[in-house]
């Protein structure tokens, strides 16, 4: 599998609190996106980034920041996390944005806030 | 209208049946398409890319009806193992990101 790691795993926190969730890829891919996904919902993009520095937003971005200061590195942080932003997130990375290049995720962050 | 919709299923089934599900998609200038593979608590996974002819994996196999603006999965002799939720995937031109189907659960009983 592709060299995508997610930090930390799993992480409970308190209500008013920041967090950021940590993607880390060993891939050289251009290409990174960050999901939440929820029972009833499916995937929901909140933030991609399509090189060093350049991000854009998702259909829910509210309440979400991310930064990309280099190549393998797509931070994710919950300015003040809600109860709301329970949920599990992915990382996905991408070679391509044409032809047959898919994702590959990372493998999860299980976030509850409390 | 979500630009991918899926059956969710779940599609019960016994070992060695066959089962197929299809997905539409709005967008009629997609151009690529996937199903991926979910396993409870864990990650997608590329099951296969569907290509315009259709083609087959093993027991897995994919079509696309571009007229009508569907995809369908079909496994056949199906396995315990194939038990998940299957996620079907549409890129639209000069986009940037996928569009996911909510997915198809799929359970295989003995």
């Amino acid at each position: 599998d592709a060299g995508i790691t997610q930090s930390p795993r799993h992480k409970v926190t308190e209500t008013g609190t920041p967090v950021t969730l940590r993607c880390h890829q060993t891939e050289n891919h251009r290409y990174m996106y960050w999901y939440r996904q929820d029972p009833g919902h499916g995937l929901r993009l909140i933030h991609y980034s399509y090189g060093v520095k350049d991000t854009d937003k998702g259909e829910v971005s509210d309440g979400y920041s991310v930064s990309r200061s280099k190549t393998e590195d797509f931070l994710l942080t919950l300015e003040s996390a809600t109860s709301s932003q329970t949920s599990v997130y992915f990382c996905a990375i991408s070679e391509s944005v044409v032809g047959r290049d898919g994702y590959t995720f990372g493998s999860g962050t299980r976030l509850t806030v409390v | 209208r979500k630009e991918v919709e899926q059956d969710p299923g779940p599609f019960n089934v016994p070992e060695g049946a066959t089962v197929a599900f299809n997905c539409t998609y709005s967008n009629s200038a997609s151009q690529s398409f996937f199903w991926y593979r979910q396993d409870c608590r864990k990650e997608p996974k590329l099951l296969m890319s569907v290509y315009s002819s259709g083609n087959e994996d093993g027991r897995f196999t994919a079509q696309l009806n571009r007229a009508s603006q569907y995809i369908s999965l079909l496994i056949r002799d199906s396995k315990l193992s194939d038990s998940a939720t299957y996620l079907c995937v549409v890129r639209i031109p000069n986009d940037y990101k996928l569009s996911f189907g909510a997915g198809t659960t799929v359970t295989v009983r003995a």
